[in-house]
């Protein structure tokens, strides 16, 4: 079965300064990841996939296969990006269930 | 469209006490699934459903019933609710079960005394 580890539950940088969320998986085969962010007060929605290969918000996550990691980076943090983040996991195949880490809780200071 | 609704947004209950927790779509979203979210342990899905007349169990079942008699209605039973099953309730559509970007409700806070 798939697993997906956030290792990190708690997270603060200040403003301006670089953030990195690890997320680390566990598949034998060839997953899809994605990144989902709640804001406070808010539903839970879609940051980015690594499929698209995409830059939201200041964000990006690139797949490496070797160390099966999908870390989630900002060069420079900001107050609205705190929030808590979820690494997910789909695995190939016909069950393609989404498996959530726990959950990584980052706080922008000013 | 409302995208995904999700009533009530608090509720207390004694255990014991059953109640159902509603979900409604209306996106014409085939896939439906319910998560449970707990500190330290995340999201961790309870059932879910591709289509109509069709569900199935997810990770942590055990105390939950669902049913999926339209495509818009997805609700979660407790049958006999226990202080074990206190957390946020999040219902979650998406399109088809080949595509990814799935949609969420803004959660059930539940909590049994």
């Amino acid at each position: 079965a798939q697993r997906v580890t956030q290792p990190e539950k708690l997270l603060s940088v200040f403003k301006g300064a670089p953030v990195e969320l690890k997320c680390n998986y566990s598949y034998s085969g060839s997953p899809e990841l994605f990144w989902y962010v709640q804001y406070s007060r808010q539903r839970l929605q879609l940051l980015l996939r690594h499929i698209s290969r995409e830059s939201i918000k200041g964000f990006t996550a690139d797949l490496n296969k070797g160390e099966t990691s999908f870390h989630l980076k900002k060069p420079f943090a900001q107050e609205e990006d705190s929030a808590m983040y979820y690494c997910a996991l789909i695995p190939s195949g016909s069950a393609r269930q989404l498996t959530f880490g726990s959950g990584t809780q980052l706080t922008v200071l000013p | 469209n409302a995208g995904v609704t999700q009533t009530p947004k608090f509720q207390v209950l004694k255990t014991g006490q059953s109640m159902t927790l509603q979900c409604a779509q209306d996106m014409n979203h085939e896939y439906m699934s319910w998560y449970r979210q707990d500190p330290g342990m995340g999201l961790r899905l309870i059932h879910y459903s591709v289509g109509a007349g069709i569900t199935d169990q997810g990770e942590v079942p055990n105390g939950y019933n669902v049913s999926r008699s339209t495509t818009e209605d997805f609700p979660l039973r407790l049958l006999s609710a226990a202080p074990s099953q206190t957390s946020v309730y999040f219902c979650a559509s998406r399109k088809a079960i080949g595509t990814d970007t799935q949609y969420f409700g803004p959660g059930t806070r539940l909590t049994v005394l």
